[in-house]
Formats: C-alpha cells, sequence, structure tokens
C-alpha cells in the first residue's frame, strides 16, 4: 500500500538557516503530493502542492520538487524564521479519496 | 461557516462508554475525512464520505467505530464501548471534489478524545 516516510525529529535551527525535511514515498501510479503544517494550537493546514513530477510546489518561502525518479518531496526553505516552527506532515493523495500522511517532524527555530 | 468545525472540542470519558464527534463541513463540500492523529503520529485515515457514494470505511479500526453523514453535510463519528487506546485527536476534513478528484483538503480544528 501506499506510504510516506519523512524525516524524524525534532529539528532545532537558528534563525535565518536553511531548512530541508526530507520526505519520500512509496506509491504505485502518479499520486499528488503535500506539504501540510499545524502551527501550535491550531490546525493542520495545506502549505504547498504538487501534482505531477517535475512540478514545484512553493508557499511563504518554502519549495518541494516532486521528483518521481527519487519518489521525494523534500522541503526546503532558505531562511527560517522563529515564526516558522511548527511540526509539518508530509503527505500523498490520488485523485479523490483519503490522505496517506507521514509521521510529522517538529521544527524547532530558536532566535 | 467560513471553515470546518468540529464539536465538541475536548472529550474525556470512562473506558466502556460511546461518545459522540461532530463535523461540520464547508459548505457545499462534497466529500468528507475524518482521521485519528496519536501522540507523536501521523495522521490515520478512518473513513472518507463522496456524495452519494458508499462512503470508504477501509480505515475503520474496529467495528466499535462508525460514522454518518447526513444530507450530504454534517458527520457524526461514533466510537462504541471506548477504550483507552481510542485517546486522540479525531481530525475531519472536507474537499469540494471535481471529475477528477484531488480538490484541497481543509481540516478542522479536532476534537481531543481522552479515555480514562
Amino acid at each position: 500500500g501506499d506510504s510516506v516516510t519523512q524525516m524524524e525529529g525534532p529539528v532545532t535551527l537558528s534563525e535565518e538557516a536553511f531548512l530541508t525535511i526530507n520526505c519520500t514515498y512509496t506509491a504505485t501510479g502518479y499520486p499528488s503530493l503535500f506539504w501540510y503544517v499545524q502551527y501550535p494550537g491550531e490546525g493542520l493546514q495545506l502549505l504547498l502542492k504538487a501534482t505531477k513530477a517535475d512540478d514545484k510546489g512553493s508557499n511563504k518561502g518554502f519549495e518541494a520538487t516532486y521528483r518521481k525518479e527519487t519518489t521525494s518531496f523534500h522541503l526546503e526553505k532558505g531562511s527560517v524564521q522563529v515564526s516558522d516552527s511548527a511540526v509539518y506532515f508530509c503527505a500523498l493523495r490520488r485523485n479523490a479519496g483519503k490522505s496517506t500522511f507521514g509521521d510529522g517532524t517538529t521544527l524547532t527555530v530558536k532566535p | 461557516g467560513a471553515g470546518v468545525s468540529q464539536s465538541p472540542s475536548n472529550k474525556v470519558t470512562e473506558k466502556g462508554k460511546d461518545v459522540e464527534l461532530r463535523c461540520d463541513p464547508i459548505s457545499g463540500h462534497t466529500a468528507l475525512y475524518w482521521y485519528r492523529q496519536s501522540l507523536g503520529q501521523g495522521l490515520e485515515f478512518l473513513i472518507y464520505f463522496q456524495g452519494n457514494s458508499a462512503p470508504d470505511k477501509s480505515g475503520l479500526p474496529s467495528d466499535r467505530f462508525s460514522a454518518e453523514r447526513t444530507g450530504g453535510s454534517v458527520s457524526t463519528l461514533t466510537i462504541q464501548r471506548t477504550q483507552q487506546e481510542d485517546s486522540a485527536v479525531y481530525l475531519c476534513a472536507s474537499s469540494l471534489e471535481g471529475a477528477g478528484g484531488g480538490g484541497t483538503q481543509y481540516f478542522g480544528p479536532g476534537t481531543r478524545l481522552t479515555v480514562l
């Protein structure tokens, strides 16, 4: 079945550091790929998505590129801020229907 | 409303009791999903409703769990004879699905269930 494996946390960075959170997936066919973010005390919200190979999703300075050859969708940001502290979830989804999520990576950014 | 709402926000119950969790999706959204998030874990799919189609119940962990969606809108997740391992945050999401699917899922704030 489908599965998503993401980098274990927690990840602690200083402000303005470069961020990478790795995500790889196992699925047949061509799923859409997503990153969701859960800020402290808030609900899960979509950060970015990519629906086909080589697509790059981007939002709020975050980027991720759909790499079918390596079955990866790594999340990157060039310069993190304290306000980026949150839990990040990688997920895949085929058309309509359920999403399959990774276990989440907790990011803490220190001033 | 503007987003997906869930009630109650917190529920504490005793082992063996039944509980009902409610989800109000975004108006007009055709699809509704329930997930469970245990401490330190990712989201586990439970059940999915799409329009008038039969629901996908493949994620329900046992026959103690059931869900219904009335009138294509509000959904209730029922857990009978609750067990301590049922303690988790239960998340509801909805989406507007076209013919090809792939609509963005919008999540509610969740119901935190604690079984003593």
